[in-house]
C-alpha cells in the first residue's frame, strides 16, 4: 500500500497570509492526487485533481503542485471561509489512501 | 447537477451487517464514464476508502475490509449499495458514496454526499 503523509498536522495563521500545506507519498504516484476541503459536520470537497488542476468553481488563490513523491497545497491570500481541515489523496493505485490531515486554523 | 444521498440504519449490532445505499439523482448511475465509491470517517478522525464500483462492473476494495464488504450496484433504481458483515466498534464511522471519475489513469472523488453516521453498538 502507498502511505501518504502531510504535514504539518496543524497549523495556524490569519486572513491574507499564504499558505503552503505538504503531501507525501511513500513511492512515486506520479501526478495521481488530489486535495480535498472539508469543513466540521460537512462532507470533503473536491479543490485539486491530478496534482495540479483546480476543480470548476474552486476559487483560483487555491493551486497544487508535485509530482512523483512530493506535492503541495498553497492558499495565496487566506480567506475566512478557507479555514477547515485539508486531505490529500492518492490514485495512482488501490486502495487510495488519504493523508492524515492538516487542520488549518485561525491565529 | 449530480447529487448524492445515503440512506440506512443509524445503529447496527455488533456481528450484524451494515447495509447503505447510495442514491444518485441529477444523472444516470449507468453512465460509462463515472464509477462509484465509498469512503469513511470514524469520529473525530481521517478519511479511508472502502471502495469501488467501476463502470465495467469491477469492484476494487481496501484489503482492510476486503473480505467483509460487497458493493453492488441497481441500475432501475439509480443506486448503489454497501454491505459490510460481522461489524464491530471499530466500524463506526460516517460513510460517505460519492461519484468517481477517471481520466486518463486518474481518478478523484466528486461530489460526495452529505454522509451518513453508523453507529455499532448493542
Amino acid at each position: 500500500d502507498i502511505q501518504m503523509t502531510q504535514s504539518p498536522s496543524s497549523l495556524s495563521a490569519s486572513v491574507g497570509d499564504r499558505v503552503t500545506i505538504t503531501c507525501r507519498a511513500s513511492q512515486s504516484i506520479r501526478s495521481y492526487l488530489n486535495w480535498y476541503q472539508q469543513k466540521p459536520g460537512k462532507a470533503p470537497k473536491l479543490l485539486i485533481f491530478a496534482a495540479s488542476s483546480l476543480q470548476s468553481g474552486v476559487p483560483s488563490r487555491f493551486s497544487g503542485s508535485g509530482s512523483g513523491t512530493d506535492f503541495t497545497l498553497t492558499i495565496s491570500s487566506l480567506q475566512p471561509e478557507d479555514f477547515a481541515t485539508y486531505y490529500c489523496q492518492q490514485s495512482y493505485s488501490t486502495p487510495y489512501n488519504f493523508g492524515q490531515g492538516t487542520k488549518l486554523e485561525i491565529k | 447537477q449530480l447529487q448524492l444521498q445515503e440512506s440506512g440504519p443509524g445503529l447496527v449490532k455488533p456481528s450484524e451487517t451494515l447495509s447503505l445505499t447510495c442514491t444518485v439523482s441529477g444523472g444516470s448511475i449507468s453512465s460509462s464514464s463515472y464509477s462509484w465509491g465509498w469512503i469513511r470517517q470514524p469520529p473525530g478522525k481521517g478519511l479511508e476508502w472502502i471502495g469501488s464500483l467501476y463502470y465495467s462492473g469491477n469492484t476494487y476494495y481496501n484489503p482492510s475490509l476486503k473480505s467483509r464488504v460487497i458493493i453492488s450496484v441497481d441500475t432501475s433504481k439509480n443506486q448503489f449499495s454497501l454491505k459490510v458483515r460481522s461489524v464491530t466498534a471499530a466500524d463506526t464511522a460516517v460513510y460517505y458514496c460519492a461519484r468517481q471519475i477517471a481520466v486518463a489513469g486518474a481518478n478523484w472523488f466528486d461530489p460526495w454526499g452529505q454522509g451518513t453516521l453508523v453507529t455499532v453498538s448493542s
